[in-house]
């Protein structure tokens, strides 16, 4: 089963900010975040992932707590482009490890 | 960076037959890939883990004898849905990671259509 809750779905104006949140409260403490999106009928996109501190790259930022609870995905100026579905996942990062998808949150951006 | 490729994207089959889908690693050499299904409007599920030079590792209620997976370099794997039924017609992706790299995202296919008609 999958270890995040994320609410199903959200909606955005075009050039605001997207900010979607997650909940993995039973994180362990060698368990990275990873974010990916999946536009309709693609394969999943890697967005960005981090372990404690807060990451930054050309597509979002990743917000984790302090306690690594939960985090938050932002998308700074949400496009057109950005609508998909986006799934919040806790991994160990090996190469051996899979990827367990949640139901992940449907983010829709409006004009 | 690293890429995984998936052929055919989408493929329309009759009842009966069988479909061979491949997963390439581009950029690495991938001891273990992964395969997922996906149904309309839900998530993705494992399927299998494929791994180089052995059995694959089936998840619970996946049957092994109608799902053949191949791993026979480190490069590719495939994935066999034998005698196919309608109810087999879904979304069909593989992922890998890079060994070389830790910590590292996942990379995924494309994503297979299968049609069964």
């Amino acid at each position: 089963d999958a270890k995040t809750t994320q609410p199903p779905s959200m909606d955005c104006a075009e050039g605001r900010a997207a900010n979607l949140p997650c909940n993995h409260s039973t994180i362990s403490g060698n368990e990275y975040v990873y974010w990916y999106r999946q536009i309709h009928s693609q394969g999943p996109q890697y967005i960005i992932h981090g372990l404690k501190n807060n990451e930054t790259n050309e597509m979002a930022s990743l917000i984790i707590t302090e306690d690594r609870k939960s985090s938050t995905l932002i998308l700074p100026h949400a496009t057109l482009r950005d609508t998909a579905v986006y799934y919040c996942i806790v991994n160990y990062g090996g190469s051996q490890g899979n990827l367990i998808f949640g139901k992940g949150t449907k983010l829709s951006v409006k004009p | 960076g690293a890429v995984v490729s998936q052929h055919p994207s989408r493929v329309i089959c009759k009842s009966g037959t069988s479909v061979k889908i491949e997963c390439r690693s581009l950029d690495f050499q991938a001891t273990t890939m992964f395969w997922y299904r996906q149904f309309p409007k839900q998530s993705l599920m494992l399927m299998a883990t494929s791994n180089e030079g052995s059995k694959a590792t089936y998840e619970q209620g996946v049957e092994k004898d109608k799902f053949l997976i191949n791993h026979a370099s480190l490069t590719l794997s495939t994935l066999t849905v034998t005698s196919a039924h309608p109810e087999d017609s879904s979304f069909y992706i593989c992922s890998a990671r890079d060994p070389s790299r830790k910590n590292t995202e996942a990379f995924f296919g494309q994503g297979t259509r299968l049609t069964v008609v």
